[in-house]
């Protein structure tokens, strides 16, 4: 099955500590994507990367990092200068190739709560 | 700075009827536009994806606009069913960007 996951489903930490969250896809696409969703708000762009070993911020990527050394992988940091790091996290990826459609396509979301 | 808004914001109605959603956006530069669905708690799920040349697309059900000079797209449900509560989002495309620019979506709730 060609896809997204996204690892953990659920998770908790204390005010302070960095945590990474998991995106992996397997439908080999070039673009892959970070989002942060609020509730009553739009998804906002965190980080994003065009190919591997390269990656732009967003608009809210201030207390984030990420990385991205396999094109199938781009996991991304939350570290404690985030300063409301609680919210949903949505990965995604898209295609990049000219000619192509440019859909994206969103894994299943982690929810970090952070107390 | 593209901006992207929809109205209305949450939205219930009885089984069967037809419904439309609408998605506004303010600069006509797009490369494509993309409308999705997402259930409580969950991902988002790609539904329909106009490009930029096109005027509509359909899948089953669902048939989805693009106006470019107006700024404006439409997502319209046919005969809605309780199985299409859910969230329904649009996303934006600039030319010559990779980034989206989502709206803060319509929440639908089709009552039984």
């Amino acid at each position: 099955d060609g896809g997204i996951t996204q690892s953990p489903k659920y998770l908790f930490r204390k005010e302070g500590q960095n945590v990474t969250l998991s995106c992996e896809q397997n439908l080999n696409h070039d673009a892959m994507y970070w989002y942060r969703q609020d509730p009553g708000q739009g998804l906002r762009l965190i980080y994003y990367s065009q190919i591997v070993n390269d990656f732009q911020k967003g608009d809210i990527a201030e207390g984030y990092s990420v990385s991205r050394e396999k094109k199938e992988s781009f996991p991304l940091t939350v570290t404690s200068a985030q300063k409301n790091p609680t919210a949903f996290y949505l990965c995604a990826s898209s295609t990049q190739d000219r000619g192509t459609i440019y859909e994206q396509y969103f894994g299943p979301g982690t929810r970090l709560t952070v107390t | 700075k593209q901006e992207v808004t929809q109205i209305p914001a949450a939205l219930s109605v009885p089984e069967g009827e037809n419904l439309v959603l609408n998605c506004s956006f303010t600069d006509s530069a797009i490369y494509n536009l993309q409308w999705f669905r997402q259930d409580p708690g969950k991902g988002l799920t790609s539904l329909l994806l106009i490009q930029s040349s096109q005027r509509e697309q359909t899948s089953g059900r669902l048939n989805a606009s693009l106006d470019k000079s107006s700024g404006r797209s439409t997502l319209y449900i046919a005969a809605s069913q309780p199985g299409d509560s859910a969230t329904y989002l649009c996303a934006v495309r600039g030319s010559g960007t990779y980034k989206y620019i989502f709206g803060t979506g319509t929440r639908l709730k089709v009552l039984a």
